[in-house]
């Protein structure tokens, strides 16, 4: 079993869609929550991180954690198609980040 | 503020050929610095991390190599490449503790 599960997708929904992108974690150890995107051919950038549980809100963006069932989650409100990237979720507990296998979103105009 | 610079972005080298990508951290000391590889459609794969300066540990066993020759300079080498060491390698670092990690903008080997 992976530490971290992402459905890799894709995912396409139209512009202005509610985007829903789910992790699952199996490491009780993880402690610090993020989700990256990436544009094609580039390095991730960091979006959002949370530690622990709850929530975090930024902008049109959203991210859940829920440590009791090791859930992670990120939501994309009124999407815009240069929301169309990878979306890697990503855990950590320490020295090391262990990422999903990222899920593409194409969002169409 | 912090910056990573990993270079070249782009790499074409046969097979049997050495292999030497550098990453720099400016703007910070003593960061954590790590090498990932990404193929094609799947994630991240951990391949080395430091936690300082000659302080190498690996992943995975593999064709490759990593070497922190000063606090902010992380290399990944190999002395043959196999076609299998082609990939999108990315350079990242994050400071000590539970943070999030940044990353460069990637190398995109090609191993022919």
């Amino acid at each position: 079993q992976k530490e971290v599960e992402q459905d890799p997708g894709p995912l396409s929904v139209p512009e202005g869609a509610i985007v829903s992108l789910n992790c699952t974690y199996s490491n009780s150890a993880f402690q610090y929550f993020m989700w990256y995107r990436q544009y094609s051919r580039k390095g991730p950038e960091l979006l959002m991180y949370t530690y622990s549980s709850g929530n975090k809100e930024d902008g049109r963006f959203t991210a859940q954690v829920d440590k009791s069932s090791k859930y992670i989650s990120l939501f994309i409100r009124d999407s815009q198609p240069s929301d169309s990237a990878t979306y890697l979720c990503a855990a950590s507990g320490g020295f090391k980040t262990i990422f999903g296998a990222g899920t593409r979103l194409f969002v169409k105009a | 503020s912090q910056t990573i610079h990993q270079w070249p972005a782009t790499l074409v080298q046969p097979v049997g050929s050495p292999l030497s990508l550098e990453c720099t951290v400016e703007g910070t000391s003593n960061p954590n610095l790590y090498w990932y590889r990404q193929a094609a459609g799947r994630g991240l794969q951990l391949l080395f991390y430091s936690v300082g300066i000659g302080q190498i540990s690996s992943e995975v066993p593999q064709n490759l190599s990593a070497s922190r020759p000063q606090d902010r300079q992380f290399i990944l080498s190999s002395k043959k490449l196999l076609l299998s060491d082609s990939g999108f390698y990315l350079c990242a670092w994050k400071r000590s503790g539970i943070t999030e990690a940044f990353f460069g903008q990637g190398t995109r080997l090609t191993v022919v």
